[in-house]
């Protein structure tokens, strides 16, 4: 079964707007991670969080995670058209070796 | 950085054929490879996780007698459709780890498109 849900399924901004993406998951984790998926092609990695961790910048992403809640939130910040993809959470469950569980993903749309 | 190469990136084939696709890790070697399968407007859904040498590990509801999967050397994995059918089609997508450990990063392929006619 899916390990995170996400939400909003689909989110549409303009350009310069800030994006927040959310994903909330069931059992104990080690990290989790983001990726973004351009229509058709592969994954992309963008940013980390592993589960001792609160917070995480990279460039115009920030994110938050609350293990308490099981849940995290991907931020985008001064968004791009460029910026318009399919975004995934991914977690790393606890002894789970490597094996990722990816959520149901939020589509952005970035307009100009 | 790690680079993962998936072949062909997008086949067309007749219902009934077998159709192989391959992932190969092209700068580093992986122990370990993981194949998904991810159909439209849909999430990635693992399907198999694949160590080299060793025969593959199948998620529940996956028929391991149709998706053939060969893991021969540390950078390749091969994953074979076989007797293909139009609800197989869907976007395979591998990735390649280094290792067996939660430290072990994931390096995606950029994915192959099969439609089943």
């Amino acid at each position: 079964s899916q390990q995170g849900e996400e939400d909003p399924q689909a989110l549409s901004i303009q350009e310069g707007e800030n994006a927040t993406m959310n994903c909330s998951y069931k059992t104990s984790i080690n990290n989790l991670q983001w990726y973004r998926q351009n229509s058709g092609r592969g994954l992309v990695h963008l940013i980390l969080i592993r589960s001792n961790e609160r917070e995480k910048h990279s460039g115009r992403l920030r994110v938050t995670l609350d293990t308490s809640k099981k849940s995290s939130s991907l931020l985008i910040t001064a968004s791009r058209a460029a910026d318009t993809a399919s975004y995934f959470c991914a977690t790393l469950v606890t002894g789970g070796g490597n094996k990722l569980t990816f959520g149901t993903g939020t589509q952005l749309k970035v307009e100009l | 950085g790690a680079v993962v190469s998936q072949h062909p990136s997008w086949v067309i084939c007749k219902s009934g054929t077998s159709v192989k696709i391959e992932c190969r890790s092209l700068d580093f070697q992986a122990t370990t490879m993981f194949w998904y399968r991810q159909f439209p407007k849909q999430s990635l859904m693992l399907m198999a996780t694949s160590n080299e040498g060793s025969k593959a590990t199948y998620e529940q509801g996956v028929e391991k007698d149709k998706f053939l999967i060969n893991h021969a050397s540390l950078t390749l994995s091969t994953l074979t459709v076989t007797s293909a059918h139009p609800e197989d089609s869907s976007f395979y997508i591998c990735s390649a780890a280094t290792g067996l450990t939660s430290t072990d990063t994931q390096y995606f392929g950029p994915g192959t498109r099969l439609t089943v006619l």
